[in-house]
């Protein structure tokens, strides 16, 4: 019930195509949901998160997108560009402090953008 | 404004050698996490300091794995007679609060190999 599924594993797009990543979680009590950007011999940063009180949130070219009652988020990428290169993590996690308050990570999806 | 520091950047020991892993966190942030990533795959749960409560150890794979965290700042994550399937990079996170909303800020690591 703690997991967060994520899809695909790897990505190639075209620069100028859109990216598009998927994830899905069961447990009920996430409601904040943070995207990590991690380029090769780099620790991850954040890139941009949601609270499930909104339905889209963007940011330049990058786009959340969420569905509370499908519970899925999807993080769209627009005018891909080959710097966007990079390994993509969705993670889950309780707003507020609970019992269990530990933030979920995803497994990852590679993302190549080819010029 | 320092961000997370991690030493050293890389360690090549040994198998059966024991090694110590150093991380300097954000001054004044009181969660502190510790991960494993294996070549190519995901970010795996280590372990989880909280202020001053009791270590999240959950994930901690071995008893050959140990972390502390002195005065609330700088943690040591131990592994004792390493093994082969050890080898990987070593991340370390910290946070502002303890509360899941907030973004965990990485260090780059340090990458293991185990020879």
């Amino acid at each position: 019930q703690q997991q967060v599924k994520q899809s695909p594993q790897s990505l190639i797009v075209q620069k100028g195509g859109i990216s598009i990543i998927n994830c899905a979680y069961e447990n009920t009590a996430f409601d904040y949901f943070p995207w990590y950007q991690q380029f090769p011999g780099k620790g991850p940063a954040l890139l941009i998160a949601i609270r499930p009180d909104v339905s889209e949130k963007k940011e330049g070219r990058f786009t959340i997108s969420f569905n509370k009652s499908a519970k899925q988020f999807s993080l769209h990428i627009m005018d891909s560009q080959p710097g966007d290169s990079a390994t993509y993590f969705c993670a889950a996690s309780p707003y507020m402090k609970t019992s269990y308050d530990k933030v979920i990570f995803g497994p990852g999806t590679s993302l190549s953008v080819i010029p | 404004g320092a961000g997370v520091s991690q030493s050293p950047s890389n360690k090549v020991t040994e198998k059966g050698k024991d090694v110590e892993l150093r991380c300097d966190p954000i001054s004044g942030h009181t969660a502190l996490y510790w991960y494993r990533q294996s070549l190519g795959q995901g970010l795996e749960f280590l372990i989880y300091f909280q202020g001053n409560s009791a270590p999240d150890k959950s994930g901690l794979p071995s008893d050959r794995f140990s972390a502390e965290r002195t005065g609330g700042s700088v943690s040591t994550l131990t592994i004792q007679r390493t093994q082969q399937e050890d080898s990987a990079v070593y991340l370390c996170a910290s946070s502002p609060r303890s509360i899941g909303n907030q973004p965990q800020h990485f260090g780059d690591g340090t990458r293991l190999s185990i020879l």
